[in-house]
């Protein structure tokens, strides 16, 4: 258990539609990250957070956004879904603001299915 | 722009056998470089990393990599597999410019075999 906990586990939508994933990040761990795994591109970096500021941005896309509230949770957003849309959503945590500096702790994974 | 190249989408081994995965960089700084595992239904697991101190690291279960800058590799091995090394293996990079966030690697499974 990586203490990294992520809500739901499991989330299946139509086109159009709007989702929030949830993750609330290790006791402690300041940085949020999110990423998007999918079978053709893989783990692609979307958006990080520390200590409820945006601190770098990736590949997100502009239906998507986040933010971190001041319990430092953190949830993504993502409006006008598509079918190209469906992954699994990871969120992770780690003590400071870079990545290269510590240990990313990873959530199980939020799987979003758009039908 | 940082990037891994991870060859093979797909290595099987036989248990009790070496196991290689190979990861290849492109940094244009001093990168860091780290190997991650993804079991079945779970979260990424750090296995070890790269920092630029010995560059032999040695990591959890067994497993260790060798940054070698002339060849911008940084392979994983472990000298036996065990069935429980089954899973997939994300290499990723990251360096000094800006945040420092992560790139990974597309994955490489692993199969071990009895």
């Amino acid at each position: 258990d990586s203490g990294v906990t992520q809500t739901p586990k499991h989330l299946i939508t139509a086109t159009g539609q709007r989702v929030t994933l949830r993750c609330s990040p290790r006791s402690g761990d300041l940085s949020v990250y999110w990423y998007q795994q999918s079978l053709d591109q893989g783990l692609q970096f979307l958006i990080q957070y520390y200590n409820g500021e945006e601190r770098a941005k990736g590949n997100i896309l502009e239906r998507f956004s986040a933010q971190q509230f001041p319990d430092l949770h953190s949830e993504l957003n993502l409006s006008s879904l598509e079918l190209g849309d469906s992954a699994l959503y990871f969120c992770a945590s780690s003590v400071g603001g870079q990545a290269n500096t510590g240990e990313l702790f990873f959530g199980e994974g939020s799987r979003l299915t758009v039908l | 722009a940082q990037s891994v190249t991870q060859l093979g989408s797909h290595v099987s081994v036989s248990e009790g056998a070496l196991v290689l995965l190979r990861c290849n960089y492109s940094s244009s700084v001093p990168p860091y470089l780290f190997w991650y595992v993804q079991y079945p239904n779970q979260g990424l697991q750090l296995l070890l990393k790269y920092t630029s101190a010995a560059t032999l690291v040695k990591g959890i279960n067994g497993f260790e990599a060798e940054f070698k800058k002339s060849e911008t590799s940084f392979h994983l091995t472990k000298p036996s597999a065990h069935m429980s090394d089954a899973a997939e293996y994300f290499c990723a990079v990251s360096d000094d410019s800006g945040y420092s966030t992560l790139t990974f690697g597309k994955g490489t499974m692993l199969l071990v075999s009895p």
